[in-house]
């Protein structure tokens, strides 16, 4: 099956640092998803990006599928944005999530 | 709108019990999907519907799991002769038509047995 690997397994920051969350996927895929899952166990959407750059608030992603990697970006670090980043790939529409292990972020006041 | 529910959120369950575990996904959405979580780890697939058809179902780790959606709407998986093994976040997710890609997470349910 799909290989999903996330780097780095663990990210330690202060406040209002930037950081770079990388995905790197084994296959082509349909579906790149990002998660945040809060402390709660909750995964919360980010972004669908298969291909392309998208931009949210101080969140942006760009996925370049040929290449078949993912990048998270998070700017102005926030002690809410600690929690574990997931990425997910799809070969298809319909089929199952991959995930990777996920980016462990932690953000200090 | 509202999204996914999962009940319970969480089930303490004795070696040998059977369990039900609960997903309502979003309304009108053709899919849906279970994965378990283990501990430190990502979500693994367990078992996937498109309306009340399952088409998936290699993920499930024994045959004492059994998930049904016997409506197309509303969702159970079900553990017997539950073991220490099974203890984890089950997770349910729901996708809309077919030409929606993006899946959206229930809360979890944490199942512990003890």
């Amino acid at each position: 099956g799909i290989q999903v690997e996330q780097s780095p397994p663990d990210l330690i920051l202060q406040e209002g640092a930037n950081s770079t969350l990388r995905c790197n996927f084994s296959d082509s895929v349909n579906n790149l998803q990002w998660f945040h899952q809060n402390p709660w166990g909750q995964l919360i959407n980010l972004f669908y990006i298969p291909s392309g750059t998208k931009q949210n608030g101080r969140l942006s992603a760009t996925t370049v599928a040929t290449e078949r990697y993912s990048l998270l970006y998070i700017s102005s670090s926030q002690t809410t944005d600690s929690g574990v980043y997931f990425c997910a790939v799809a070969r298809t529409s319909g089929s199952r999530l991959t995930f990777g292990e996920g980016t462990q972020l932690t953000v200090n006041p | 709108g509202a999204g996914v529910s999962q009940s319970p959120r969480y089930k303490v369950a004795k070696r040998g019990q059977d369990v039900a575990l609960r997903c309502d996904p979003i309304s009108g959405h053709v899919s849906l999907f279970w994965y378990q979580q283990a501990l430190g780890q990502g979500p693994e697939f367990l078992t996937y519907f498109q309306n009340e058809a399952q088409l998936d179902k290699s993920g499930l780790p024994s045959d004492r799991f059994f998930a049904e959606r016997p409506e197309g709407s509303v969702s159970t998986l079900k553990i017997q002769r539950t073991q220490q093994e099974d203890s984890a976040v089950y997770l349910c997710a729901s996708k809309g038509q077919m030409s929606s890609y993006e899946q959206y997470f229930g809360p979890g349910t944490r199942l512990t047995v003890t």
